[in-house]
């Protein structure tokens, strides 16, 4: 398997734009966690989901951020408006779920807002 | 809800010396433990888990970390370091379900010639 895979890499966009992440788990994966890292706050989970249905969103900052995940493969990250504080990396991590399953995590987005 | 804590930011070791990176963990139940390293501009590697039985648990590139329930900690050890070693390192606790994972805020090496 690929691992996560997350895409864009990079994202340089300008205050009030929508930015959109995202990422494919690893085939197979129940849970996949949003997170975001900055060198202020650390590793952030933001959302989590289980088979689809999100389980816990009380990471996201603000309404601003919103999450979705339509299938097993797939998930995305919004932001609508970006603001230059959302500058980060943002890491999605996929996850076997059930006991004894580790994160799995992507190389990240790093956003830049400017 | 659990809770991670790595006392130290960063550390610095000589290459060759032992190393002892400390985590300390909250959870009501049994905690699911993990390890992870970041190497600059990439995502985080699993390094090493514990989830049950034998408390010293062996890891990847030669770390070790040691449960100790008693404590409430899940310190991460080598016993020589290399100069590849320098990053970030971060301790995690999951929940039961491997549903929820903690990240505590992560402790730098550095790694002098």
């Amino acid at each position: 398997d690929a691992g996560v895979i997350q895409s864009p890499r990079h994202e340089v966009t300008e205050m009030g734009q929508e930015v959109t992440l995202r990422c494919k788990p690893i085939s197979g994966h129940n849970s996949l966690f949003w997170y975001r890292q900055t060198m202020m706050r650390g590793l952030e989970l933001l959302i989590y989901f289980n088979n689809n249905v999100p389980i816990d969103d009380s990471g996201m900052p603000e309404d601003r951020f919103s999450a979705k995940m339509p299938n097993a493969s797939f998930s995305t990250l919004k932001i609508q408006p970006s603001e230059p504080r959302d500058s980060a990396v943002y890491f999605c991590a996929s996850s076997p779920g059930g006991v004894r399953g580790e994160a799995f995590f992507g190389q990240g987005t790093r956003l830049t807002v400017v | 809800a659990q809770s991670v804590t790595q006392p130290d930011i960063h550390i610095t070791v000589s290459e060759g010396a032992s190393l002892e990176l400390r985590c300390n963990y909250s959870y009501g139940a049994t905690p699911y433990l993990f390890w992870y390293v970041q190497s600059p501009g990439q995502g985080l590697q699993l390094l090493l888990k514990y989830f049950s039985g034998d408390t010293l648990v062996q890891g990847i590139k030669g770390f070790e970390a040691e449960f100790k329930r008693s404590q409430s900690s899940f310190n991460l050890r080598k016993p020589s370091v290399h100069w590849s070693d320098a990053a970030e390192y971060f301790c995690a606790v999951g929940d039961n379900y491997g549903q929820n994972f903690v990240f505590g805020p992560g402790t730098r090496l550095s790694v002098l010639p």
